[in-house]
């Protein structure tokens, strides 16, 4: 069964840091670009972040650059966003997404839409 | 930035209705636009990708067309299992891959 699993949300005082992981299985990982998205309770979907099959290309929203990190390690299937000075703002549920098929040529990647979701981890930032 | 808005933010409908969303892209995206599902609770389910081509394993009621500005979500026939909230994501990576805010789709 093609699956993600999310993990390591918690709650967290402002300045804080916290590390979401995504295990994922039944599918090649390696061979897909996958995402991280956010939703805040009650609010519309927000996405955070990309990277590439290879990590070549990362992308990060303008909110989040400079204190989230993407990352990945495909030898454990496994997604990784390291969240550093954390801010009431960010408090939302967090779920990594697989591309459906993109790729990327000509230095920048071109994705398809997010056909596989996790269900979410919640982070809570808060004093 | 790219903005989408969707149109309209609530939906009241009923079952057998035919039903339109409306995303309208601050400039033009080509078909870089995929359609997604979510019910409370839940992962968001993608539906459209490339604006109109369906998603495997999504029922035929639903449509997608557009492109440039201008898009929209079709269902033709409103079944039970509809009534959720749909989004509309904009995937050209200018800046970001920006989401529209949403179409609750109730009774």
């Amino acid at each position: 069964e093609v699956q993600l699993v999310e993990s390591g949300g918690g709650l967290v005082k402002p300045g804080g840091s916290l590390r979401l992981s995504c295990a994922a299985s039944g599918f090649t990982f390696s061979s897909y670009s996958m995402h991280w998205v956010r939703q805040a309770p009650g609010k519309g979907l927000e996405w955070v972040s990309s990277i590439s099959s290879s990590s070549t290309y990362i992308y990060d929203t303008d909110s989040v650059k400079g204190r989230f990190t993407i990352s990945r390690d495909n030898a454990k299937n496994s997604l990784y966003l390291q969240m550093n000075s954390l801010r009431a703002e960010d408090t939302a549920v967090y779920s990594c997404a697989r591309d459906k098929g993109g790729y990327c040529s000509g230095g920048r990647c071109f994705f398809d839409g997010f056909d596989i979701w996790g269900q979410g981890t919640m982070v809570t930032v808060s004093s | 930035d790219i903005q989408l808005t969707q149109s309209p933010s609530f939906l009241s409908a009923s079952v057998g209705d035919r039903v339109t969303i409306t995303c309208r892209a601050s400039q033009g995206i080509y078909n870089y636009l995929a359609w997604y599902q979510q019910k409370p609770g839940t992962a968001p389910k993608l539906l459209i990708y490339a604006a109109s081509t369906l998603q495997s394993g999504v029922p035929s009621r639903f449509s997608g067309s557009g492109s440039g500005t201008e898009f929209t979500l079709t269902i033709s026939s409103l079944q039970p299992e509809d009534f959720a909230t749909y989004y509309c994501q904009q995937l050209t990576l200018y800046p970001s891959l920006t989401f529209g805010g949403g179409t609750k789709v109730e009774i």
